[in-house]
């Protein structure tokens, strides 16, 4: 089944110690999104790529980084986790279908905690 | 950021009960996206709408696109445990950056 990959599903890191988070997608999407969704909230967008254009969003942390060397991979880096950064994050795709009509598809998530 | 009004915001009803839940916004949207999220896990995608006036049904789930582009509702019918979650509701407009409601928790008393 075409889908959306998160790995892995929980990463334990230290304070200040650098992390990647890993997706991937089987459905040959051109959009590729992350998320931050903290408890009881709604998700927040990060970044996306439009291909491989990147585009990031104005209040997302310098601290956060992102890289898709394909279509079908993207990472998040963390640089510098920081106790408020614990949180799930979430990856989605999309492909165009013009007029702004658009289907976002997530992936299972991979929960942070930092110590 | 911009967000949805969604409401109610929790919801605790019998097995067996309808259930409604509905978004507004201020600005006019091209799509609207009706997702459930599970304890730790991803949005799954239940309903998208695409078209003002469009009404769509996914087995006991049935959601409307309003006819202002400005809200949309989600209807569970004959609601079962399986259906505990929290359901956001989304909208986009010409960029491709979704804006979210907070979400309804949704909660089925056996």
């Amino acid at each position: 089944d075409a889908m959306v990959i998160q790995n892995p599903r929980y990463q334990v890191t230290q304070f200040g110690k650098p992390v990647t988070l890993s997706c991937s997608q089987t459905l040959n999407h051109n959009v590729m999104y992350w998320y931050q969704q903290k408890s009881s909230q709604a998700p927040k967008l990060l970044f996306h790529y439009y291909d491989k254009d990147f585009n990031n969003e104005a209040d997302t942390p310098d601290n956060f980084q992102s890289r898709r060397p394909n279509t079908s991979f993207c990472f998040l880096d963390i640089r510098s986790p920081g106790l408020g950064d614990a949180a799930m994050y979430l990856c989605a795709t999309s492909t165009e279908r013009g007029a702004g009509k658009e289907t976002q598809y997530f992936g299972p998530g991979t929960r942070l905690l930092v110590l | 950021g911009q967000q949805l009004n969604q409401s109610p915001q929790s919801m605790f009803i019998q097995e067996g009960e309808d259930v409604s839940m509905n978004c507004t916004s201020s600005s006019i949207f091209n799509t609207w996206l009706w997702y459930k999220q599970e304890p730790g896990e991803g949005p799954v995608l239940l309903i998208a709408l695409y078209k003002a006036g469009e009404l769509t049904s996914n087995g006991r789930l049935t959601a409307q696109f309003g006819i202002t582009r400005k809200d949309s509702f989600l209807n569970i019918s004959a609601s079962i445990p399986s259906d505990v979650g929290i359901y956001f509701c989304a909208g986009r407009g010409n960029n491709r950056k979704l804006i979210w409601g907070l979400g309804t928790s949704l909660a089925v008393n056996p």
